[in-house]
């Protein structure tokens, strides 16, 4: 059974630039969920999506931007990129309206010149 | 403000050192608070969820507890490979997951 994946692992962009990372959930998963993890610090939520939709948001500009498809893998969007988008970026699935836990892949890690 | 406060912000323990991580939390509306592992270049993995004060869930060498206003992650007669960041979350009514800054373990043989 196949959990989260993402792609790319490592991702270099210089300012200015855009980059799109995707995930596919876990098996069964329904909801998929983008977090930041700068160096030292927890994640910090950027957006979930179910139904294709853009459910819930966390404090980050409109640069950020997603995307779910049918299959209910996701795409994060990043445009205009600045140096302090130099981050980790997990995406985490779990079902809709669950109190159960979220499965997170291992991240892509994007570097900012 | 809904707040997740981790302390200690590292801890350093020789092989068989028992130890206690704590997680403090001021938010409305907690659905749950969960423990993740998270290794170096890796993803958090999960560990524990605790729904309610008093509940008490064990895995090994640890074992994490909850009251109404923190959670502990108690670690015993911890092996090198134990040593990693900890993450305390909780689940907020609208289902989004706030994290705190993570306790960093690291056990020495």
């Amino acid at each position: 059974d196949a959990g989260v994946t993402q792609s790319p692992t490592h991702l270099i962009k210089t300012r200015g630039q855009q980059v799109t990372l995707r995930c596919s959930p876990k098996s069964g998963h329904d909801t998929v969920s983008w977090y930041q993890q700068a160096l030292g610090q927890g994640p910090q939520f950027i957006f979930q999506y179910y139904e294709e939709e853009e459910r819930q948001r966390g404090n980050f500009p409109d640069r950020f931007s997603g995307h779910q498809f049918p299959n209910y893998s996701s795409e994060l969007n990043v445009n205009a990129l600045l140096l302090g988008d130099s981050a980790l970026y997990l995406c985490a699935s779990s079902l809709w309206v669950s109190n159960q836990p979220q499965h997170f892949g291992d991240g892509t890690r994007l570097s900012i010149l | 403000e809904d707040q997740v406060t981790q302390s200690p912000e590292a801890l350093r323990l020789q092989e068989g050192e028992s130890s206690s991580l704590n997680c403090s939390y001021t938010v409305s509306g907690l659905r749950g608070l969960f423990w993740y592992r998270q290794d170096p270049g890796k993803g958090p993995e999960f560990l524990f969820t605790l729904y309610s004060a008093g509940e008490e869930k064990e895995k090994e060498r640890l074992k994490a507890t909850l009251t109404k206003k923190e959670s502990f992650l108690h670690i015993t007669a911890p092996k090198p490979e134990d040593s990693a960041t900890y993450l305390c979350a909780v689940h907020l009514n609208d289902y989004k997951l706030s994290f705190g800054a993570g306790t960093t373990v690291t056990v020495r043989a």
